[in-house]
């Protein structure tokens, strides 16, 4: 069964940093990878979508990577800002599978 | 193009009563799915409807839960009855086939008491 873990949970930054969120998957079968975003007491906004066969995509100050054959993705937020506060969830689209397994999320909190 | 729309966004109720929740996806996509976020936690899938047919429902609890997109469009959710570990945030989301980019609406946050 796919697992989707997200590494760290939690994380604080200042202001104008760089700044990783990490993802990984246990079953490197996948039809794509999609991040998102959501702020407390709201749904989900989709930031971006990898297709298996992309290494990476970027909208912005956001760039997202995938290592298939490692089973890790990662997002990149160049100069972060206060409203990049918010809880970032990864899930992955298994081949073969109809829906999306998610991660547990990252909470980052950009602090001015 | 207008999102994903739910209602209510909150709703309380009591163990035991039944409760319902509505989707309205994107104009045009063909795939809507049912999500249970419990705090702390990713979405779960509930179910996946193509068109007006169920695709997936492995994952319903389907003794108290039931889910309905009649004419292909708009979507119910109904739990009846509701029981504590139902507390959740319900999310509708939508694409335009399997596998497509989802997009997701507000939610709706179900307290059972």
């Amino acid at each position: 069964k796919q697992e989707v873990t997200q590494i760290p949970a939690a994380l604080s930054v200042p202001e104008g940093e760089n700044l990783v969120l990490n993802c990984s998957f246990t079953d490197s079968a996948i039809y794509n990878l999609q991040w998102f975003r959501q702020d407390p007491g709201k749904g989900l906004t989709s930031l971006l979508l990898i297709q298996s066969s992309q290494r990476e995509q970027t909208s912005g100050r956001l760039n997202a990577s995938l290592d298939k054959s490692s089973g890790r993705s990662t997002l990149y937020i160049a100069a972060s800002q206060p409203g990049d506060s918010a809880t970032y969830l990864c899930a992955v689209h298994e081949t073969g599978a109809n829906n999306l397994f998610f991660g547990t999320g990252t909470r980052l909190t950009v602090i001015p | 193009e207008a999102g994903v729309a739910q209602s209510p966004r909150y709703k309380i109720i009591e163990k035991r009563q039944s409760v319902a929740f509505w989707c309205n996806p994107i104009s045009g996509h063909a795939t809507l799915y049912w999500y249970q976020q419990i705090l702390g936690q990713g979405p779960k899938l509930l179910i996946q409807f193509q068109n007006n047919g169920v695709v997936d429902d492995s994952q319903l609890p389907k003794d108290r839960f039931s889910a309905e997109r009649l004419k292909g469009v708009d979507s119910t959710l109904k739990i009846q009855p509701a029981k504590l570990e139902d507390s959740a945030v319900y999310l509708c989301a939508s694409s335009r086939l399997s596998y497509y980019e989802q997009y997701f609406g507000p939610g709706t946050r179900l307290t059972v008491t």
